[in-house]
């Protein structure tokens, strides 16, 4: 199957400090990536969708200032978490559709970058 | 997307097949039913999906009632290694803008 890569599997920084994660799909472009959040014991909540060369949609009560995202290419999407907070501690997964004979399709999912925020 | 309802947790001893339920009732025509599954810290794992025809891999059967309002992920011969929280989600399918949402899942649970 398709495979999505995500860098860093795991960041510690300093409270104030920007964290960039990078979710590239390595076999297939993706027009379209998504970006999630995930807190202990709680499901996978849909952060915002990252779509190649146009602005990000950012799900409501999302900080499109706090988490900036970039899809520069077809297979390339970055999220940076700006000045970040202990809050923002959490689990990030990327996810990319991909389409096969332009329907019935995928989505694939990065492993996940834990961010703790000291 | 319409809503699921799985249960919360479930157990299921190990060489035993593992039956996760779904209700969809409210699904509509052109949504499939998708399956996928988390193990502890690393990103969703997709094990199947299907629109109206029950549908097999090397991992799962999915099974989906007639009328559609419901299905069952078939794990035939559950592992140790298949712990994990496993979501059902209905989804378009076919070139959408949209991103999965994630309900709760099914925590199951093999014992040795």
């Amino acid at each position: 199957g398709a495979v999505v890569s995500q860098h860093p599997s795991r960041v510690i920084c300093k409270s104030g400090t920007s964290v960039k994660i990078e979710c590239r799909s390595l076999d297939f472009q993706a027009t379209t990536m998504f970006w999630y959040r995930q807190f202990p014991k709680q499901s996978l909540m849909l952060m915002a969708t990252s779509n190649e060369g146009s602005k990000a949609t950012y799900e409501q009560g999302v900080e499109k200032d706090k988490f900036l995202i970039n899809h520069a290419s077809l297979t390339l999407s970055t999220l940076t978490v700006t000045s970040a907070h202990p809050e923002d501690s959490s689990f990030y997964i990327c996810s990319a559709r991909a389409l096969q004979g332009g329907k019935d399709e995928k989505l694939f999912f990065g492993s996940g970058t834990q961010l703790s925020v000291l | 997307d319409a809503k699921t309802t799985q249960p919360p947790s479930m157990d299921c001893a190990e060489g035993r097949a593992a039956n996760l339920p779904c209700n969809h009732s409210t699904i509509s025509g052109n949504e499939y039913v998708y399956w996928y599954r988390q193990i502890h810290s690393q990103g969703p794992q997709y094990i199947i999906h299907g629109l109206k025809n029950n549908e097999t891999n090397e991992m799962a059967s999915l099974i989906i009632t007639e009328d559609r309002k419901s299905s069952t992920l078939i794990l035939p011969h559950a592992t140790l290694r298949d712990t994990a929280v496993y979501y059902c989600i209905a989804m378009y399918s076919g070139g959408g803008a949209d991103g999965l949402t994630f309900g709760k899942g099914t925590h199951l649970i093999i014992q040795p």
